[in-house]
């Protein structure tokens, strides 16, 4: 079973749309992060979230936004969708007080 | 959070030990030193944690000196497989929210 679940893997849509990647892991966590590395392969956190905290790196634009319906899903939704978000965004998870992260597939997205 | 440096690249036959060092000068009291791997096309995987000394695993070892100050990531004897970005992460990342924040990396080229 995959612990770390994106779906899709791959994303094509329109400049100005607006989309959804979907996050699940099954291993019972309590923190989960959205990650996004582009054309340069620097990868950079997006969001980091709990069930008590949320943290947004400021550099986000607000036309993204995590949605949480449970402790095991994070989601990510993309509003307005602009050529600059062309990119691989990769889910992840951890509990808390342990080290190792946990990350998924990654899902490419392309804006055309 | 403990800013890293590492080389950008490094280059090695098949077979040789690889040692891939990490400078983080402004380490905190309680930041933890973690390596991850990422193969193309796919997320990171945590490989090592060390709080100080040396700690070694299955897969690799890693080499903390007293000041804590560098960290060197030990590979031995690599193979073509081996070939991936490797990061160095420092940080509380055993408590709390922490967002795991990745450099650029070291990007290893295994040659046959």
């Amino acid at each position: 079973d995959t612990a770390v679940s994106q779906t899709p893997k791959y994303l094509v849509t329109q400049m100005g749309n607006d989309k959804s990647i979907k996050c699940e892991q099954n291993l019972g966590h309590d923190t989960m992060y959205w990650y996004k590395q582009d054309s340069k392969k620097f990868l950079k956190i997006m969001f980091s979230y709990n069930n008590k905290e949320l943290i947004i790196n400021e550099t986000v634009p607000n036309r993204f936004s995590p949605k949480s319906p449970d402790k095991a899903h994070l989601n990510l939704h993309i509003n307005s969708l602009e050529l600059g978000d062309s990119a691989v965004y990769f889910c992840a998870s951890k509990q808390t007080e342990n080290t190792e992260a946990f990350f998924g597939q990654g899902t490419r997205l392309t804006v055309v | 959070l403990a800013k890293t440096t590492q080389p950008i690249s490094m280059d090695s036959y098949e077979g040789q030990e690889v040692n891939i060092t990490c400078s983080h000068n402004n380490i905190a009291t309680n930041d933890y030193i973690t390596w991850y791997q990422q193969f193309p096309s796919q997320g990171p995987r945590f490989i090592i944690q060390g709080y100080k000394t040396k700690v070694t695993n299955e897969v690799a070892s890693l080499f903390i000196p007293a000041d804590r100050k560098s960290s060197t990531l030990s590979l031995p004897r690599v193979s073509l497989s081996d070939t991936a970005v490797y990061y160095c992460l420092v940080g509380d990342s055993n408590s709390g929210n922490t967002p795991l924040v990745f450099g650029k990396g070291t990007r290893l080229s295994v040659i046959a």
